[in-house]
């Protein structure tokens, strides 16, 4: 069974500009997450997809981040414009379904790592 | 909102047990209790969840405590490669800073 995939793996970019990641999770998983590591932290999670709708995106810093999942298969997550601060690796996990007790294990991509210079 | 602690790293030999703890003393009665570890340069790996008794698979084993205030993440048998930061999180999704195992050759 093939795993979360993401792309690219590693992006520099300068602050002000605009980037993009993309996730494409394990088949058949309802649901997608977006987190953001920051070096020596561990995972945040930045926003929930269940299927093609938002479950949870309260740490989503809306100002500059926008994600879609069109179609409920595959994910962007999107910075516009990029700060210092956004430096980090950006984690896509997906799970085969969703509930509020949290009787679900997630399966993590390799990460994207980005710099902003 | 619940919250996990754990310590900030543990050290054990190769070949013996190792107890990873984690408090959650504000997690509710219907929250599970989930593992991941991190290896360095990857994605967390899932390693074990657990709501309310005790739990093994092929990884690991989880104890947890009977009021559930705690855990305890149990490697029977420690190699190298389980070398990595291990985060106990709860339903929130809340990864904290996890513990950094270093294993003893």
């Amino acid at each position: 069974e093939a795993g979360v995939a993401q792309s690219p793996r590693y992006k520099i970019i300068e602050k002000r500009q605009s980037v993009a990641f993309w996730c494409n999770p394990i088949s058949g998983h309802a649901t997608l997450y977006w987190y953001q590591q920051i070096l020596g932290q561990g995972p945040k999670l930045l926003i929930q997809f269940q299927n093609n709708g938002v479950v949870d995106d309260s740490q989503l810093p809306k100002d500059r981040f926008s994600a879609e999942r069109l179609k409920g298969v595959d994910s962007t997550l999107k910075i516009q414009p990029a700060k210092l601060e956004d430096s980090a690796v950006y984690l896509c996990a997906s799970s085969p379904y969703w509930d509020s007790q949290g009787s679900y294990e997630q399966y993590f991509g390799p990460g994207t790592r980005l710099t902003v210079t | 909102d619940a919250k996990t602690t754990q310590p900030n790293s543990m050290e054990s030999n190769e070949e013996e047990p190792v107890h990873l703890p984690c408090n959650h003393s504000t997690i509710s009665g219907t929250d599970y209790i989930h593992w991941y570890r991190q290896l360095p340069s990857q994605g967390p790996e899932y390693v074990i969840h657990g709501l309310t008794s005790n739990v093994n698979n092929r990884m690991a084993s989880l104890a947890i405590a009977e009021d559930r205030k705690s855990s305890t993440l149990i490697l029977h048998r420690a190699t190298l490669r389980d070398a990595a930061v291990y985060y106990c999180i709860d339903e929130k999704l809340t990864f904290g800073t996890g513990t950094r195992l270093t294993i003893i050759p």
